[in-house]
């Protein structure tokens, strides 16, 4: 079974700090995406990677940036948290991009 | 950018009973998903239907793909209470690199 786990399932940080999120899958995926679950919003994807050191936009990347420096791991970096930035973060990974993903258990971040 | 849309927002319906999920879209798709999430949780990949695809069974799960309605089907038959979740239709666009784009979901509570 794909596993997928993300650093932390709730974080608070202030207003101005540096957050960083990681997620880590253990199927060898090519892929890894970053999205923000907010209520009545859905889905919105922030940015993604379909290898090592490649990153591509999604429909959100402003105020966020990424990396992927090992195949396995997929960091979301805020580089200084604002307050709607408060939000669920899923991480997931396909093996394709054309396939299914296998998500996180999400981190519930909580911006003061 | 929205593409899936559910159809009904909420839904409530006894145990036992079948409960049917509608999805709609714009363009053209190479496939569509189901995903299920349970509260405060990651999504879990249910059912994916290929573009060429009609219908596809998964256990208590029937999936039906409709390209000239541009529309999709979740059908859960003999409902349970652990059936209790947020479902989601992602639609992945034709396109090498096309994203997978999800709609705002359904809140699904079956009363035992």
């Amino acid at each position: 079974d794909v596993k997928v786990t993300q650093s932390s399932r709730y974080l608070v940080k202030r207003t101005g700090e540096k957050v960083f999120l990681e997620c880590v899958q253990d199927m060898d995926h090519e892929n890894m995406f970053w999205y923000r679950q907010d209520p009545g919003l859905g889905l919105r994807l922030i940015y993604f990677s379909y290898d090592v050191k490649m990153k591509e936009k999604g429909d959100i990347p402003e105020g966020y940036s990424v990396s992927r420096e090992k195949k396995e791991r997929f960091s979301l970096i805020l580089e200084s948290a604002s307050t709607n930035q408060t939000s669920m973060y899923l991480c997931a990974s396909s093996l394709s991009i054309q396939e299914t993903q296998y998500f996180g258990p999400g981190t519930r971040l909580l911006v003061l | 950018s929205q593409q899936g849309e559910e159809d009904p927002q909420a839904l409530s319906i006894q145990e036992g009973e079948n409960a049917t999920m509608n999805c709609s879209y714009k363009t053209s798709i190479n496939n569509l998903q189901w995903y299920r999430q349970n509260s405060g949780r990651g999504l879990v990949h249910l059912i994916l239907i290929r573009s060429n695809e009609r219908e596809k069974h998964s256990g208590r799960l029937r999936v039906t793909l409709d390209t000239s309605k541009k529309s999709s089907s979740l059908l859960i038959t003999a409902s349970r209470a652990a059936d209790t979740a947020s479902y989601f239709c992602a639609t992945r666009n034709t396109g090498a690199n096309s994203k997978l784009t999800f709609g705002k979901g359904i809140t699904l509570s079956v009363r035992p």
